[in-house]
């Protein structure tokens, strides 16, 4: 079955950056969108941007530009989110989302990973 | 302060029918397809419509979606407990270049 295995909490100082992780299994790795979505405590969804996993090619939410960078490493099926320079506004839960492709359609969701950016 | 307009919070009693609407522009919603997702709490969100009016396989068929020019809306007909959660509908905007969600709905079953 699909499944989205995200990385643990991580704490971080304020300007520090951060690099979570999302392992993929059940499926074909390179088929498939992978976008990453955050939640701030008590807030909505944001959406953050995604990568396609076969070429690496990513997309970010303006907001985001030159703060985020998503790689991934095909051979582990895992991809990655690199958030930079960051703030206490950045404390949410990041969630790496299975897109179902050209759709928009977000099928799997992983647990997401909690990061906490505190002095 | 989203980009697609949702009412905050909703409620109804058990077996009663709820609609949720969603307001959004015609780079967004006018021109593109809509999903909706259901948030339990304390947990990921789960994907409720797709493409508009469409259910995922073991999604109820009471949970039901459709789009009218720049607004979308989901029913839930013969409310339940269970379906006490969280809202949220998305599409892709043209202009922002980026996906964007509503601001969440909250349903509360009376």
């Amino acid at each position: 079955q699909v499944q989205l295995v995200h990385s643990g909490a991580e704490v971080k100082r304020p300007g520090a950056s951060v690099k979570v992780s999302c392992k993929a299994s059940g499926y074909t790795f390179t088929d498939y969108y992978i976008h990453w979505v955050r939640q701030a405590p008590g807030q909505g969804l944001e959406w953050v941007g995604n990568i396609k996993p076969k070429s690496g090619s990513t997309l970010y939410a303006q907001k985001f530009q030159g703060r985020v960078t998503m790689t991934r490493d095909t051979s582990t099926s895992t991809v990655y989110m690199d958030l930079s320079s960051l703030r206490s506004e950045d404390t949410a839960l990041y969630y790496c989302v299975r897109e179902v492709p050209e759709s928009y359609t977000f099928d799997y969701w992983g647990q997401g990973t909690l990061v906490t950016v505190s002095s | 302060q989203s980009v697609l307009t949702q009412p905050p919070s909703a409620s109804g009693t058990p077996g009663q029918r709820v609609t949720i609407s969603c307001s959004g522009t015609n780079s967004n919603i006018g021109v593109n397809i809509v999903h909706w997702y259901q948030q339990l709490p304390g947990t990921a969100p789960k994907l409720l419509i797709f493409r508009d009016d469409q259910r995922p396989s073991g999604v109820p068929d009471r949970f039901s979606g459709s789009k009218s020019g720049t607004s979308a809306s989901l029913a839930i007909s013969g409310l339940q407990s269970e379906d006490e959660a969280d809202y949220y509908c998305a599409v892709w905007d043209n202009s922002l270049t980026s996906y964007v969600f509503g601001g969440a709905t909250k349903v509360t079953v009376l």
